[in-house]
């Protein structure tokens, strides 16, 4: 059965700890996955999108790294506004191009 | 501004009664989404369209009914045989192709009274 795991379901951090963030998946064939970031009450917003492993990619202080595996979102000195619930989507193979499998996903707390 | 719009942000039902949550988008995205959120746990598809007047159930679509009579809407309406309706609606849209990312719109939070 297809699967995606985040760990940990919660981090706190102080302002400018860097830390990750892992999502872990088992699917019969790997067509995508997406990252996505989550503030309260609001819909996710759209941040990555890695195809194949060893990929990277980066956006401001946030950097996704994808294996065979897992992926990694890698966040380095995070200020407060960074503070959300990060979101890993993944799309199989198995699923057809309409399926996304979601992780639970993250809350990150950011304090000053 | 090109976007998706969901409406109404809060929704309260009385139990035995059927709600209709609005879905639009201006983005010219043939492919739309209803997912189900719930504390803990990951988005759960509802239903899924890929073109006009075409639908397909997802992994939870009991008690709940869709249309797409345009390229720009996609209602959904939970019907009272959903049991457990109170939840977080996520709409969502993309591009044809089969590697694009899936944009969301802001939510509707239905709460069964």
């Amino acid at each position: 059965e297809d699967q995606v795991t985040q760990s940990p379901e919660a981090l706190r951090l102080q302002e400018g700890e860097s830390s990750s963030l892992n999502c872990s998946y088992t699917v019969s064939g790997l067509r995508g996955l997406f990252w996505y970031r989550q503030d309260p009450g609001k819909g996710p917003e759209f941040l990555f999108t890695l195809y194949s492993a060893g990929e990277e990619k980066e956006k401001e202080r946030l950097k996704a790294t994808l294996t065979k595996k897992e992926s990694f979102l890698h966040i380095t000195a995070p200020k407060p506004e960074d503070s959300a619930t990060y979101l890993c989507a993944v799309q199989a193979a198995s699923g057809g191009y309409n399926k996304l499998i979601f992780g639970a996903g993250t809350r990150l707390a950011v304090h000053p | 501004d090109g976007g998706i719009t969901q409406s109404p942000k809060y929704l309260f039902r009385k139990e035995g009664q059927n709600v209709t949550l609005s879905c639009e988008q201006n983005l010219n995205h043939d492919a739309m989404y209803w997912y189900r959120q719930d504390p803990g746990q990951g988005l759960r598809l509802i239903y899924y369209s890929q073109i006009v007047n075409d639908f397909q159930k997802g992994d939870i679509a009991e008690g709940y009914s869709v249309s797409r009579e345009k390229k720009e809407s996609f209602p959904l309406t939970v019907t009272s045989a959903q049991k457990n309706p109170t939840a977080f609606y996520l709409c969502a849209s993309r591009t044809s192709g089969a590697y694009n990312e899936q944009f969301f719109g802001p939510g509707t939070r239905l709460t069964v009274l």
